[in-house]
Formats: C-alpha cells, structure tokens, sequence
C-alpha cells in the first residue's frame, strides 16, 4: 500500500510569489490534514480536508488556503510568500471512515524556502 | 492557546537507560493520544497510542502512560538505542476532530 506522497520534496520561492503543494493520501483515506513545522513550533495545524470540503481551519491568514478533489488528492496554496513562511509543510491523511479515533500518517513534506 | 505542551525541548539520554518524555494538555475534552517519532527531513511516523479509557498501553520497548488527573501522558523507552535519537511529538484529539500537536522534544541517545 502505497503512502502519503508528497510533491515537491523542496521548493525555493521568491518573496510575493505564490506556490501550491501538492498531497496525495494513501489509497481509501478520505481525511487529509495540512500542517506547518518551524524551528521551535511543532506541527501547526493549517486545515483538513474530509470529502472534498474543509472541515476544519487553524489560525493562519487567509494567504493560506486549499481544496480537495474528489479522489483525495489536496492541494495547498499560499500567496503573497512572506520569508516567515519558510517551513516544512506536512501533509497527514487518515481514514475516518467512522468516528473512531485513528492514527494520521504522514507524507515526507515539502521543504519550502522564501528567498 | 497551546492545548497540548512539551515542555522540554531536548533530552539526553545514555543508550541502554530508559528515556520519558513527557507531555500535558489542557483540554479535558481529549480521549486519545498520540506519539509520532520524526526524522530530519521526514515526516512524523506514527509510534504509539492511547485511549483515554486506559492508563497505560506498551509495544514493545515504548510504554505511553496516561494520568487524566494530571492531564498528562508519558511515554516510556527501555532500554533506549541510538537508532531512537529524533524528535518526538504528542499528540491529541478527540473523535474525529483534527489532531493537536505539541512542539516537540528533541531525544538524543549517547553511547
């Protein structure tokens, strides 16, 4: 079974350019979380994905945004690129096909630079 | 509002002795955890859970405890390997609901 994949693995914008990232989930899993990891922050939350519609949100500013197609696969996208938003973006997917509680596994991420 | 904390941002540990780390969170609401063991430049792998109906849960070398009183879990290495040396996260939520991680300890096993 193939896992969470996702592209690219490293990535160096410019200030005020935009970039979208991409995930796709391992095969069945619905549910696709996106997380940002800084030096000294852990995983922040950015949002989640379940079926196509988000379903929940962190607190990042709206520059920060994304979407779910109907295979699962998530994209994310962040505009106007601040150097702050130089991080590690994680993506986790998980089945939640009931409301049982159930581990999220994640991709290896993208290394986002802004120059 | 951070609702889950680690709040040792590094530990050192010789190999072969046991390694806690640990973790509290503030919202009662919880009723499952998490530990995630991260590798520079990888993704956080899933290593241990617990349910809140429990108070301790054990796979092999890693036993996470859990202390709802104190709203806090543990989790347990022993004996600890160099191959441990990484980053590790707890986590918590509740149902289905999003994942709420801490910031992380960074362990460290010495030969």
């Amino acid at each position: 079974k193939a896992g969470v994949t996702q592209t690219p693995r490293y990535l160096i914008k410019t200030r005020g350019q935009q970039v979208t990232l991409s995930c796709s989930p391992i095969s069945g899993h619905r549910s696709v979380s996106w997380y940002q990891q800084t030096p000294g922050q852990g995983l922040q939350f950015l949002f989640e994905y379940f079926s196509e519609t988000q379903r929940n949100k962190g607190n990042f500013p709206g520059r920060f945004s994304g979407r779910q197609f109907s295979n699962s696969r998530s994209e994310m996208n962040v505009s106007t690129l601040e150097l702050g938003d130089s991080a590690l973006y994680l993506c986790a997917s998980s089945s939640l096909l009931t409301a049982k509680n159930t581990e999220a596994f994640f991709g290896q991420g993208t290394r986002l630079t802004v120059v | 509002d951070q609702q889950v904390k680690q709040n040792s941002p590094s530990l050192s540990v010789q190999e072969g002795r046991i390694s806690i780390l640990n973790c509290d969170y503030t919202n009662s609401m919880f009723d499952y955890f998490l530990w995630y063991k991260k590798y520079p430049a990888e993704g956080p792998t899933f290593l241990i859970s617990i349910s809140s109906i429990k108070d301790k849960n054990e796979d092999g070398r890693f036993t996470v405890f859990l202390n709802k009183s104190a709203k806090h879990l543990s989790l347990h290495i022993v004996p600890s390997q160099p191959g441990d040396s990484a980053v590790y996260f707890c986590a918590a939520n509740k149902g289905a609901q999003k994942l709420v991680f801490g910031q992380g300890t960074r362990l460290t096993i010495n030969p």
